[in-house]
């Protein structure tokens, strides 16, 4: 299974734009990359989902270059209730195991 | 579509005793089922796997005869931990998927809190 690599925290003020990237090095042709937001006592929340380029939906998007060795989960306009851990997941599509990696820790401030 | 349940959402209970969580996938039917735990401040780990009808496939470091798990129908999965001590005091969470795919859905947790 590919491991995930993201930053363990990030800032931002209400109204940016905030960009989180995983770095998959090995991540296999099979793999799909999907994202997840879990704010504290809650579990975890589907996001976005893609295998390649752009991925649109009316929460986020997703770009994963041509490569996919790594991907960027884009956040437009985040608001304080934005404030939560975000988790990069590399999955087989028939795979159904998730193993989580450390996630971001987003603080939106005012 | 794609709801999951927890039961009960935070538990309290005096070390050595048992405790029930259970799981319910409530417009759908879930082939698989997925029990993890999630200390303060980190990750989620995944602790086992079960099918419907069969035994739990439980993951490296997993007691299986601590953390026992039945997975009786499509809908309902029950994680009890047995003996619990102050060290099993943790966030429960549940997800379960209809299909083979990789698409979870995640219950809201179960905070345990073993005195």
């Amino acid at each position: 299974l590919a491991k995930t690599t993201q930053p363990i925290s990030m800032d931002s003020y209400e109204g940016q734009e905030v960009n989180i990237t995983c770095s998959h090095n090995n991540i296999a042709t099979n793999d799909y990359i999907t994202w997840y937001q879990q704010f504290p006592s809650q579990g975890p929340r589907f996001i976005i989902q893609g295998y390649k380029t752009k991925v649109t939906n009316e929460v986020a998007s997703l770009f994963i270059p041509a490569d996919r060795k790594s991907s960027t989960l884009s956040l437009p306009r985040v608001s304080l209730s934005d404030t939560a851990v975000y988790y990069c997941l590399v999955v087989p599509y028939n795979f159904n195991k998730f193993y989580f990696g450390s996630g971001t820790k987003l603080n939106v401030k005012p | 579509g794609a709801v999951v349940s927890q039961h009960p959402s935070w538990v309290i209970c005096k070390s050595g005793t048992s405790v029930k969580i259970e799981c319910r996938s409530l417009d759908f039917q879930a082939t698989t089922m997925f029990w993890y735990r999630q200390f303060p401040k980190q990750s989620l780990m995944l602790m086992a796997t079960s099918n419907e009808g069969s035994k739990a496939t439980y993951e490296q470091g997993v007691e299986k005869d601590k953390f026992l798990i039945n997975h009786a129908s499509l809908t309902l999965s029950t994680l009890t931990v047995t003996s619990a001590h102050p060290e099993d005091s943790s966030f429960y969470i549940c997800s379960a998927s209809k299909d083979s795919n990789n698409e979870q859905f995640f219950g809201p947790g179960t905070r345990l809190t073993v005195l």
